[in-house]
């Protein structure tokens, strides 16, 4: 499985962006760039997803570098309650034996504090 | 509306018994995960169905643990002969993942997961 490579903390302060990086070199075509985030006590949550172009949703961008070996997962204006671990995810969307469910594999993911 | 639901919330256990799992997934979402996390660790990847059958159970650690799905809905967690190393966060996923590549991008949803602790 394609690797993935973050910081393990960042600290921001409130109201303003947040850049996370994570690198990816040995990715392959088929793998998407997915990010999760996972707030204290609770599950992981979906953040955004992409495959070449810049995403935006409501909750953050992607920035996607044109070789696809690194991505940022922006967020605009950080909250405190944006507090939370990050995670970058290389999701194969390949059908092929053993990743008939395109699982996700965690890594350690980067702790992000916010400070009022 | 509703999330994915997992029972209980919390379960003390001693070693040597049999726990039980359960978790509800979102309605319609066919594809259903368990992963588990061990405290100050990342998510481990247990076993993953579509519909009723599991075609990828690679992530089991032990022929102690087992999982089934009914209906193509519910979804238990079964570890028999708990060990103090299977204290753990429980955590369940369903996805609207199905047979057609357009929906082999769907998010993952999840749980809040089961708090086991094996005394």
């Amino acid at each position: 499985d394609a690797k993935t490579t973050q910081p393990n903390s960042m600290e921001s302060n409130e109201e303003e962006p947040v850049h996370l990086p994570c690198n990816h070199s040995t990715i392959s075509g088929t793998d998407y760039i997915h990010w999760y985030r996972q707030l204290p006590s609770q599950g992981p949550e979906y953040v955004i997803h992409g495959l070449t172009s810049n995403v935006n949703n409501r909750m953050a961008s992607l920035a996607i570098a044109e070789d696809r070996k690194s991505s940022t997962l922006i967020l605009h204006r950080a909250t405190l309650r944006d507090a939370a671990v990050y995670y970058c995810i290389l999701r194969d969307v390949q059908l092929r034996t053993g990743n008939q469910g395109g699982k996700l594999i965690f890594g350690q993911g980067t702790e992000l504090s916010v400070k009022p | 509306g509703a999330g994915v639901s997992q029972s209980p919330s919390n379960k003390v256990t001693e070693k040597g018994k049999d726990v039980e799992l359960r978790c509800d997934p979102i309605s319609g979402h066919t594809a259903l995960y368990w992963y588990r996390q061990s405290l100050g660790q990342g998510l481990e990847f247990l076993i993953y169905f579509q519909g009723n059958s599991a075609p990828d159970k690679s992530g089991l650690p032990s022929d102690r643990f087992s999982a089934e799905r009914t209906g193509g809905s519910v979804s238990t967690l079964t570890i028999q002969r708990t060990q103090q190393e299977d204290s753990a966060v429980y955590l369940c996923a369903s996805s609207q993942r199905g047979p057609n590549r357009i929906s082999y991008n769907s998010p993952l949803h999840f749980g809040n997961g089961t708090r086991l602790t094996v005394t």
